[in-house]
């Protein structure tokens, strides 16, 4: 139990629609950061959040956003999705200089 | 050629056996982890190493910084160490950087 929940754990939209995933982290995780992984793959660095401020991007496009919330929760947005954004999203919390990032169980995302 | 890379891809222990999975990447880092996930995507933080080794039960992980080199260490296999093993690198300390391994899966037999 790494006290990292995200929600909903699994979810199906069609192509072109819009989803919100949500992750709520530990009181005192100032930092979330959120991970793709396909199927059979790593996890693919999407983007991190410090202080509600977005800070750090891996190679995905804008139609990939987020949010942090004051709370320790945060979002994922996807707009247009695609087929090929089917996979497990991650998100994992931690106060930064701590030594651990806490994962959460993931969202499991299926575009038609 | 993957900044990270481990092996074995796929290792099948028996119970009880000694179990070594390597790591070596090609980047500069501030730290390595090791994470474990296990069916349905759950991912547990292992260790994180700057250098040296640390050890945690039956899990011993070392990194050698020199030689960009990692190997994570299981003593006294048993069947709930079956997972994928994965090793990260972060390359500034802030997670802004993390670079993930292509996992090992372990399947430990009864």
């Amino acid at each position: 139990e790494t006290g990292v929940t995200q929600s909903p754990t699994h979810l199906i939209k069609t192509r072109g629609q819009q989803v919100t995933l949500r992750c709520s982290s530990q009181s005192g995780h100032n930092t979330v950061s959120w991970y793709q992984q396909a199927l059979g793959q790593g996890p693919q660095f999407i983007f991190q959040y410090y202080r509600e401020e977005e800070n750090g991007r891996g190679n995905f496009p804008p139609r990939f956003s987020g949010l942090q919330f004051p709370n320790y929760s945060s979002e994922l947005n996807v707009n247009a999705l695609e087929l090929d954004d089917s996979a497990l999203y991650l998100c994992a919390s931690f106060y930064r200089g701590a030594d651990t990032q806490y994962f959460g169980p993931g969202t499991r995302l299926t575009v038609l | 050629k993957n900044e990270v890379e481990q092996s074995p891809q796929n290792l099948t222990a028996q119970e009880g056996e000694f179990i070594t999975i390597n790591c070596s990447y090609s980047v500069g880092i501030s730290a390595l982890h090791w994470l474990q996930q296990h069916p349905g995507g759950g991912i547990v933080s292992l260790f994180m190493l700057s250098s040296g080794k640390k050890k945690h039960g039956r899990l011993i992980a070392t990194i050698n910084i020199q030689e960009k080199h990692s190997s994570l260490h299981i003593t006294a296999s048993h069947p709930r160490d079956s997972a994928v093993y994965i090793c990260a690198v972060d390359r500034d300390n802030y997670g802004q950087n993390f670079v993930f391994g292509p996992g090992t899966r372990l399947s430990v037999l009864p």
